[in-house]
């Protein structure tokens, strides 16, 4: 059974610092890892998708990467903002059977201006 | 794009009573719903996935006589809870899977049983 742990739990920080969140999951064999942002109260909104095959996926001020055979993902958030502060969470897709998605606890972070 | 919408955002309802969440593919059709439950504080948990004229796969743990799932039609999936009680309340989310795995989520769904 895959588990999934994202490190730290919560984080805050001033606005303008560059972050990292860590993923890691315990089954190597994924077909898949997203990143999603959680706002309060709402549902998910997928940041990147990174396939198994590929070690990294930027997006603006988002890069991700992946070390599948570590089992490790992490999340680089750079030069933050208020409008950051959300919970993230890590996600990697089963490579068989129904391919659901597998999540972390996520990170809990604020962003202070 | 593609939109799964999800509906009622908000719902109360009686403890005992039966309260229906819909989850719809908007733009494609999706062979595959998936159900998810969120506590607070707590990450996502998949508790079944659903499979377009076939019964829904159960995670162990969740009672499927209890959280009755129905996928009659390539774009509408239904998570019905049934004898809700307090402990129910929670967030219900869905995520549909396009042809290929692409997966997008659903605004979510919170269930307040009182």
């Amino acid at each position: 059974k895959q588990e999934v742990t994202q490190i730290p739990a919560a984080l805050s920080v001033p606005e303008g610092e560059n972050l990292v969140l860590n993923c890691s999951f315990t089954d190597s064999a994924i077909y898949n890892l997203q990143w999603f942002r959680q706002d309060p109260g709402k549902g998910l909104t997928s940041l990147l998708l990174i396939q198994s095959s590929q070690r990294e996926q930027t997006s603006g001020r988002l890069n991700a990467s992946l070390d599948k055979s570590s089992g490790r993902s992490t999340l680089y958030i750079a030069a933050s903002q208020p409008g950051d502060s959300a919970t993230y969470l890590c996600a990697p897709q089963r490579d068989t059977g129904r391919r659901a998605l597998t999540f972390g606890s996520g990170t809990r972070l604020q962003v202070q201006p | 794009g593609a939109v799964v919408s999800q509906h009622p955002s908000w719902v109360i309802c009686k403890s005992g009573t039966s309260v229906k969440i819909e989850c719809r593919s908007l733009d494609f059709q999706a062979t595959t719903m998936f159900w998810y439950r969120q506590f607070p504080k707590q990450s996502l948990m998949l508790m079944a996935t659903s499979n377009e004229g076939s019964k829904a796969t159960y995670e162990q743990g969740v009672e499927k006589d209890k959280f009755l799932i129905n996928h009659a039609s390539l774009t509408l999936s239904t998570l019905t809870v049934t004898s809700a009680h307090p402990e129910d309340s929670s967030f219900y989310i869905c995520s549909a899977r396009l042809f290929g795995n692409t997966i997008y989520f659903g605004e979510g769904s919170w269930l307040t049983v009182v």
